[in-house]
């Protein structure tokens, strides 16, 4: 079993559509990521979290550390919101654990 | 802003060739790593360095070496180039330092393909 899993693996929605993608890890944390990855493959950083929950514009990323479980919210969504979304978790080696990613396309 | 930049953004090479592979970033960070994606699995550390002149093993550095030349530049060789190691590779930068926490920034990613 992989330590960092999401959910789900595909995901096809309407344009304007609210949008969640979940991950949930088997270790203890210090930090949990969610990076996007844009078709021709640049990866950004979207939000870094230990607790509770971060806002950016229509982004909104939150999690739960004891039921180890991160939700990435998108509001509104939109064609350009298409792209591979990556949860990583910085465990106790200190390093980043990656999930698989989630592929997201908005159809307008 | 340039960030993290990688060059050359694709190679083919064949079995047995050697290349490098740049990296540089004018961030002034401490830290740089280098990743591999492969289809259907999460990108996974090669080398990472911590600081200039530290350089550590990461889940998959069997077949690559690097050198940290300096703040700025982190290389990853490839000395003999097997057909194994097709990947898309990843260099990022972070402040990080020790325990404290910061967001990773990465390149564009090279395209490596090896006949």
């Amino acid at each position: 079993k992989n330590e960092v899993e999401q959910s789900p693996q595909n995901l096809t929605a309407q344009e304007g559509e609210f949008i969640t993608i979940n991950c949930s890890y088997s270790v203890g944390i210090s930090a949990l990521h969610w990076l996007q990855q844009h078709p021709g493959g640049g990866i950004v950083s979207l939000f870094m979290l230990s607790s509770g929950k971060k806002k950016h514009g229509r982004l909104i990323a939150t999690i739960n550390i004891q039921e180890k479980h991160s939700s990435l919210h998108i509001t509104a969504s939109h064609p350009r919101d298409s792209a591979v979304y990556i949860c990583a978790v910085r465990g106790a080696t200190n390093k980043l654990i990656f999930g698989t990613g989630t592929l997201l396309a908005v159809q307008p | 802003n340039a960030g993290v930049t990688q060059t050359p953004k694709f190679q083919v090479l064949k079995t047995g060739q050697s290349m490098t592979l740049q990296c540089a970033q004018d961030m002034n960070h401490n830290s740089m790593y280098w990743y591999r994606q492969d289809p259907g699995m999460g990108l996974r550390l090669i080398y990472y360095s911590a600081s200039e002149g530290t350089t550590d093993k990461g889940e998959v550095p069997n077949g690559y070496n690097v050198s940290r030349l300096n703040k700025r530049e982190f290389s990853l060789r490839l000395e003999s180039a097997a057909p194994s190691q097709t990947s898309v590779y990843f260099c990022a930068s972070s402040a990080e330092q020790g325990l404290r926490n910061q967001p990773q920034h990465f390149g564009d990613g090279t395209r490596l393909s090896i006949l």
